[in-house]
C-alpha cells in the first residue's frame, strides 16, 4: 500500500512568521513530489514540485525532499492572510502513474 | 492559456440515475485524471486516460467509467448513482510525459444526489 500521509492540522502561524507543513511517504521508488493548495470550495492549485533530494526554492515557498528519510516539506516564509488554505502533498509513485495525494493540512495565518 | 476546464460546474441527481460530467485538457495536454473529493476527505482517484486509452483506474466500482476523445476532452461517467456518490469531481490535465509532469486541475463538477 502506497501511502501519504499529513498532518492535518490545523496549523496557526502568525503574519510574517515561517509555516513549515511536513509530508511522509511509504514508498522508497517514488521521483516526483508536488505541493498543491486548496482554497475552500476550490480546486487544487499547483505550488511547487521538486524531484531531486535537497532544497528548492521559488519566491516565498521552498521545498525539501529528503529521499533517505522519505519525507518532503513546504516552508512558507513571510506567511500572509492570503495564505490561509488546506496544503496538499502528492506522490507520484511511477507504476500507473498514480498520483497519491495527502489528506492535507489546513493552515490558518493569523493577521 | 486556457486552463483544465469542466462542466457542469453544478449537477444535482436522484438515487439511480445516471450523471456524466465533461472536462478540456490544457491544450498540449493528453493525460486526463479524474479524482472524487468527498467532504472532509482527500483527492480520490478515480481513473486516467490518455491517448484515447484508459491507463489505470482507481479502488471503485465499475459503475465509474469514462472515455477521452480524438481531441483528449474526456468524461466520466457514473451509473446507478447512490447517495455516497455526492462530491466535487475534478479533472486533471498533464503532458505526456507523465513520471515528472504535474498535473493541474480543473474547477471541477460538485455532483449532488437527492
Amino acid at each position: 500500500q502506497k501511502e501519504v500521509e499529513q498532518n492535518s492540522g490545523p496549523l496557526s502561524v502568525p503574519e510574517g512568521a515561517i509555516a513549515s507543513l511536513n509530508c511522509t511517504y511509504s514508498d522508497r521508488g517514488s521521483q516526483s513530489f508536488f505541493w498543491y493548495r486548496q482554497y475552500s470550495g476550490k480546486s487544487p492549485e499547483l505550488i511547487m514540485f521538486i524531484y531531486s533530494n535537497g532544497d528548492k526554492e521559488d519566491g516565498r515557498f521552498t521545498a525539501q525532499l529528503n529521499k533517505a528519510s522519505q519525507y518532503v516539506s513546504l516552508l512558507i516564509r513571510d506567511s500572509q492572510p492570503s495564505d490561509s488554505a488546506t496544503y496538499l502533498c502528492a506522490v507520484n509513485f511511477y507504476a500507473g502513474n498514480q498520483f497519491y495525494f495527502g489528506t492535507g493540512t489546513s493552515l490558518t495565518v493569523i493577521p | 492559456e486556457a486552463g483544465v476546464t469542466q462542466s457542469p460546474t453544478h449537477l444535482i441527481k436522484t438515487r439511480g440515475q445516471q450523471a456524466t460530467l465533461r472536462c478540456s485538457p490544457i491544450s498540449g495536454h493528453t493525460s486526463v485524471y479524474w479524482y472524487q473529493q468527498a467532504l472532509g476527505l482527500g483527492l480520490q482517484f478515480l481513473l486516467w486516460y490518455d491517448e484515447g486509452e484508459e491507463r489505470n483506474r482507481g479502488n471503485f466500482p465499475p459503475r465509474f467509467s469514462g472515455r477521452q476523445f480524438p481531441n483528449y476532452s474526456s468524461e466520466l461517467n457514473v451509473n446507478a448513482l447512490e447517495l455516497e456518490d455526492s462530491a466535487l469531481y475534478l479533472c486533471a490535465s498533464s503532458l505526456a510525459d507523465y513520471s515528472n509532469q504535474p498535473q493541474h486541475f480543473g474547477d471541477g463538477t460538485r455532483l449532488s444526489i437527492l
